[in-house]
């Protein structure tokens, strides 16, 4: 079945250790997005690509950072996390057509939680 | 930027109807979704609106009147899997979406 994988589905971590979470879609989608979702709050969007194109969302701290190596996959870098960076990460795909659009959902994986000890 | 706003939590009995209500503030509309959210998993798509009207799917239905900028999210014949978080999204016209906090639903038996 075509899907979002997110690996790993829990992520322990030190104060300040640099971690890095990975996502991988069989979709073939064009857009990949990374939302932070802390406890019963909405998903928040960091930044997403669009094919090779980063967009940062304005207030997404500078501790995080991407990569997108191929359509495939995509990481999430966080540089030194701090107590407050514990949350589900999830990553999401779509597939936007250009100017066209159409409704397309975005697709969601089961989401990595990241413990910050 | 978007506000988006529904209630926090509602209880419901087995087999009973679930009205779940969510009104938006937007700067651009490109659509409305609603994903459905178990405790500690990811969200799974529900229903997209995009015209005025509403929108049938099996035992959920959603409907959309954009002068008002309001939607809801219909679930009939509840069941206890139903128990769970109903995410009300919002599109902009950059497709990005923009989520509620959330409506947390428990089912009663």
């Amino acid at each position: 079945d075509a899907m979002v994988i997110q690996n790993p589905r829990y992520q322990v971590t030190q104060f300040g250790k640099p971690v890095t979470l990975s996502c991988s879609q069989t979709l073939n989608h064009n857009v990949m997005y990374w939302y932070q979702q802390k406890s019963s709050q909405a998903p928040k969007l960091l930044f997403h690509y669009y094919d090779k194109d980063f967009n940062n969302e304005a207030d997404t701290p500078d501790n995080f950072q991407s990569r997108r190596p191929n359509t495939s996959f995509c990481f999430l870098d966080i540089r030194s996390p701090g107590l407050g960076d514990a949350a589900m990460y999830l990553c999401a795909t779509d597939k936007r057509r250009g100017a066209q659009g159409g409704y397309n959902e975005q697709f969601f994986g089961p989401g990595t939680r990241l413990t910050v000890l | 930027g978007q506000n988006i706003d529904q209630p926090t939590e509602m209880t419901a009995t087995e087999g009973a109807i679930v009205q779940i209500n969510c009104t938006y503030q937007t700067s651009g509309f490109n659509g409305l979704f609603w994903y459905q959210q178990h405790a500690g998993e990811a969200p799974t798509f529900l229903s997209y609106n995009v015209l005025d009207g509403l929108e049938e799917k099996g035992r959920f239905s959603s409907f959309l009147s954009r002068s008002k900028g309001y939607s809801y999210l219909l679930l009939k014949e509840l069941q206890m899997k139903d128990s769970a978080s109903y995410l009300c999204a919002v599109r902009s016209n950059d497709y990005k979406l923009s989520f509620g906090a959330g409506t947390t639903v428990t089912v009663r038996a």
